[in-house]
């Protein structure tokens, strides 16, 4: 069964940094591409960063761009979105999502329960 | 940047069908994928790749597109389909996954 864990959601200040993890397991984690998407609460689904298998692939929405790190740690089956100058807007339940598989337009077949990020003073 | 529009909102009736649609530029040259968000859940992939049913998605759930619209048909609505619906497709230029705005199907 595939089990997508997020952790590392909280309160943070504006300006703070915050470092998401994804723990993932049921399937080869190395065999597919991987996603962070959020979403305020009550308003839709926002792409936020994608990686692919190997990690050597990125992708960013504008509004993260130079600001979030997607990286990828196959060893240990983790998926992590490294967060750095946050802002209120950021303020969103962050998914934890699997593609179904390394082709960029595949889609997110997979996603976990999401970790909830507060930026607040 | 590409843009995906959904209607807001739609009601139907117990039994009868749903229709939701998704406008956007140039859907020939990409795959668009339905989720299926229930309160308080995360999203569940419905339809892939245009028309196709992931395992254990119910035949209910189909999908269409044509020209700069695609269309998740839900037949025989039932009240657990009551939830949010986006659909979603990879942008190549801007190399960026979009979603739609959400459509909020309530069951009467």
């Amino acid at each position: 069964e595939v089990q997508l864990l997020e952790s590392g959601g909280g309160l943070v200040q504006p300006g703070g940094s915050l470092r998401l993890s994804c723990a993932a397991s049921g399937f080869t984690f190395d065999d597919y591409g991987m996603s962070w998407v959020r979403q305020v609460p009550g308003k839709g689904l926002e792409w936020v960063s994608d990686t692919s298998a190997g990690g050597g692939n990125t992708y960013y929405a504008d509004a993260v761009k130079g600001r979030f790190t997607i990286s990828r740690d196959n060893s240990k089956n983790t998926l992590y979105l490294q967060m750095n100058s946050l802002r209120a807007g950021d303020t969103a339940l962050y998914f934890c999502a699997k593609r179904r598989g390394d082709w960029l337009a595949s889609p997110l077949d997979y996603w976990g329960q999401g970790t909830l990020v507060t930026v607040s003073s | 940047s590409y843009v995906l529009t959904q209607p807001p909102s739609m009601s139907v009736a117990p039994g009868q069908t749903a229709r939701i649609t998704c406008g956007g530029n140039n859907f020939g040259s990409k795959s668009v994928h339905w989720y299926q968000q229930k309160p308080g859940q995360a999203p569940v992939l419905v339809v892939y790749d245009d028309y196709d049913r992931p395992s254990g998605v119910p035949e209910r759930f189909s999908a269409s597109k044509s020209g700069n619209t695609a269309t998740l048909t839900i037949s025989r609505v039932e009240a657990g389909d009551e939830a949010d619906y986006y659909c979603q497709v990879w942008d190549s230029s801007s190399a960026h996954y979009v979603f739609g705005t959400g459509t909020k199907v309530t069951v009467l």
